[in-house]
């Protein structure tokens, strides 16, 4: 069974641009949420989708958002890019229903963002 | 006061002894309960999950969780070398619409197991 699969895994940008980031979830879960690896903030959540519905947000500016797709693939996008977005952006899925598990995160490679 | 704090470290074990990691949350209304192992340079990997007080075990891993005491431990029996990495306690503070997919981490421990 295929894991969570993030492209692309490194890449360079510089103030100003923006950039979009993939994740594809394990078959069959629902869920997508993304999270910001950064080491002096941690893990912190971003936004989770399920079904193409945003349906929790953490506290981002809006130059974060994302998306979700009928196949459950979902893309996160930053515009306007600052020196302090430079960050591992995770993704991770799970089944996403009200099962007991169904909330348990599978974590993606990751996507190492620079930005200079 | 953090949302999930753990136990400052780095926490050094000699190969064999018994690591144990804590963890403690602020909202008593959590549900779940989460421990993650992260090696440098990769993504954190699921450990194991507890929701209900009490203690559960997977192999060389036991997870505690005291809801009164709003406290989750995770101990490691028999450490190994390949134990070393740094060790996430999450907490998905909210039940309900809130905590869809949102998980809170503490700020990680290190572990090292020297041989």
């Amino acid at each position: 069974k295929a894991g969570v699969t993030q492209t692309p895994r490194y890449l360079i940008k510089t103030r100003g641009q923006q950039v979009t980031l993939s994740c594809s979830p394990i078959s069959g879960h629902r869920s997508v949420s993304w999270y910001q690896q950064t080491p002096g903030q941690g893990l912190q959540f971003l936004f989770e989708y399920f079904s193409e519905t945003q349906r929790n947000k953490g506290n981002f500016p809006g130059r974060f958002s994302g998306r979700q797709f009928s196949n459950s693939r979902s893309e996160m996008n930053v515009s306007t890019l600052e020196l302090g977005d430079s960050a591992l952006y995770l993704c991770a899925s799970s089944l996403g229903g009200s099962a007991s598990g169904a909330n348990v995160l599978t974590f993606g490679a990751g996507s190492r963002l620079t930005v200079l | 006061q953090k949302e999930v704090e753990q136990n400052s470290g780095p926490l050094s074990v000699p190969e064999g002894a018994i690591a144990s990691l804590n963890c403690t949350y602020s909202d008593r209304g959590s549900q779940s309960f989460f421990w993650y192992r992260q090696y440098s340079g990769k993504s954190p990997e699921l450990i194991m999950f507890i929701y209900s007080n009490g203690d559960k075990e997977d192999g060389r891993f036991t997870a505690q969780l005291n809801k009164a005491s709003q406290y989750v431990s995770l101990l490691i029996r028999d450490s190994q070398p390949s134990d070393s990495a740094t060790y996430l306690c999450a907490v998905n503070l909210h039940a309900g619409g809130t905590s869809y997919g949102k998980l809170t981490f503490g700020q990680g421990t290190i572990l090292t197991v020297h041989p």
